[in-house]
């Protein structure tokens, strides 16, 4: 597509549920990148990835958050036994070398834990 | 740490108006530094950025310029429109990791006609 794509747009959950967001990069983006916008805090780093590698994923705040690239391209970042505190807008980025003022960001993801 | 601290508004002006939105940072070295846009319904955008001292950044008629001397990066617009209505971010990056963005919470700019 033209732009990052990430889906759901909207997500409502229960505490203690599992759920999983998706982002499609740019086409041909080797870098791609997780954030996370709480409510009163700014943009969070969570993860970033080069090609299917992570070899950054300082900022998932616990062990709970996981995410994986295949094929070089989509991307998931799932939530396990979410948690009322993970609800946030969650954004994804891609660019097409490592710097991050070429990123392009989607739209993200907003996830409510209830 | 880096750090980035910015006004956090919201802000309203009259179409016109001139802005300034404020923001300073805590980084060791000479980062970079940015300002990105948030149009409602849309996904963040790079508006300008600066790489080293002195370095003015301008974009559609933004401007921001990196002190060192104050570590600041502020957004300033001459006469902003109606147009301009979006939550604005300061953000930098540090060189051996310019991938990761260290954002500001935000300033949501609201301009009147």
């Amino acid at each position: 597509g033209a732009g990052v794509s990430q889906s759901p747009s909207n997500k409502v959950t229960e505490k203690g549920k599992d759920v999983e967001l998706r982002c499609d990069p740019i086409s041909g983006h080797t870098a791609l990148y997780w954030y996370r916008q709480s409510l009163g805090q700014g943009l969070e780093f969570l993860i970033y990835f080069q090609g299917n590698s992570a070899p950054d994923k300082s900022g998932l705040p616990s062990d709970r958050f996981s995410a994986e690239r295949t094929g070089g391209s989509v991307s998931t970042l799932t939530i396990q036994r979410t948690q009322q505190e993970d609800s946030a807008v969650y954004l994804c980025a891609s660019s097409i070398g490592q710097g991050a003022s070429e990123a392009f960001f989607g739209q993200g993801t907003r996830l409510t834990v209830v | 740490g880096n750090s980035v601290t910015q006004m956090e508004g919201p802000v309203t002006l009259s179409e016109e108006a001139f802005l300034t939105i404020n923001c300073t940072y805590t980084a060791t070295g000479y980062p970079s530094l940015f300002w990105y846009v948030q149009y409602p319904g849309e996904g963040l955008q790079l508006l300008l950025k600066a790489t080293k001292a002195d370095d003015k950044g301008s974009n559609k008629g933004f401007e921001a310029t990196y002190r060192k001397e104050t570590t600041s990066f502020h957004l300033e617009k001459g006469s902003v429109q109606v147009s301009d209505s979006a939550v604005y971010f300061c953000a930098l990056s540090k060189g051996g990791s310019n991938y990761k963005l260290t954002f500001g919470k935000g300033t949501l700019l609201t301009v009147n006609p």
